[in-house]
């Protein structure tokens, strides 16, 4: 099955904690992103990767950090610096060429 | 700064109701616009939109871009509950990587 995954479907985080959200596609894309989406608003981009071992910052990347060690893995690290992090995270891909993101199911993060 | 609105943010109908979504947007050198729907997790690509290919239908759904007036529609006839959805609109921000830039979404109820 091609596509992209996400996990863990839910994840909680307690103060301080760092957590790491996982992105895998195998679709052989080179771009990734994540977005974080909150209650009634559309999604915002954190940080996006172009290629392997590249990667930029979105419009709210305050206290995220990512990695791109694999062309198949994008994973999200949001750190105790980000005081708000309690969203929903979609990562997307996209192939060279098209302007089409496709998105993954997701992880919902919580605080306790 | 580039900007997406969508209009309604939310709409409920009853089945068998034909509704029309909004979407606006100013962003510098527009190449395409694309239309996803959003149920409970990953959003799934409807539609994209561009210079070329102003006009796109796929069943029941059908979406036009006006070029000169900067605006999109997103129509659904003879809706279904499984329409019910969040319908989120993005436009491509041109300076590289396809970030793409998101309307706050039209949440679309669909009762029986």
């Amino acid at each position: 099955d091609g596509g992209i995954t996400q996990s863990p479907k839910y994840l909680f985080r307690k103060e301080g904690q760092n957590v790491t959200l996982s992105c895998e596609q195998n679709l052989n894309h080179d771009a990734m992103y994540w977005y974080r989406q909150d209650p009634g608003q559309g999604l915002r981009l954190i940080y996006y990767s172009q290629i392997v071992n590249d990667f930029q910052k979105g419009d709210i990347a305050e206290g995220y950090s990512v990695s791109r060690e694999k062309k198949e893995s994008f994973p999200l690290t949001v750190t105790s610096a980000q005081k708000n992090p309690t969203a929903f995270y979609l990562c997307a891909s996209r192939g060279t060429g098209s302007e089409t993101q496709y998105f993954g199911p997701g992880t919902r993060l919580l605080v306790l | 700064e580039d900007k997406v609105v969508q209009s309604p943010l939310s709409l409920v109908v009853h089945e068998g109701d034909t509704v029309t979504l909004n979407c606006s947007y100013e962003v510098t050198n527009f190449r395409s616009l694309l239309w996803y729907k959003q149920e409970k997790k990953a959003p799934t690509f409807l539609f994209m939109l561009t210079s070329s290919g102003i006009e796109k239908k796929s069943g029941r759904l059908s979406s036009i871009l006006d070029k000169k007036e900067l605006f999109s529609i997103l129509n659904i006839t003879a809706t279904q509950t499984g329409d019910s959805a969040v319908y989120l609109c993005a436009v491509p921000r041109v300076q590289g990587a396809q970030k793409l830039v998101f309307g706050q979404g039209t949440r679309l109820t669909i009762n029986p």
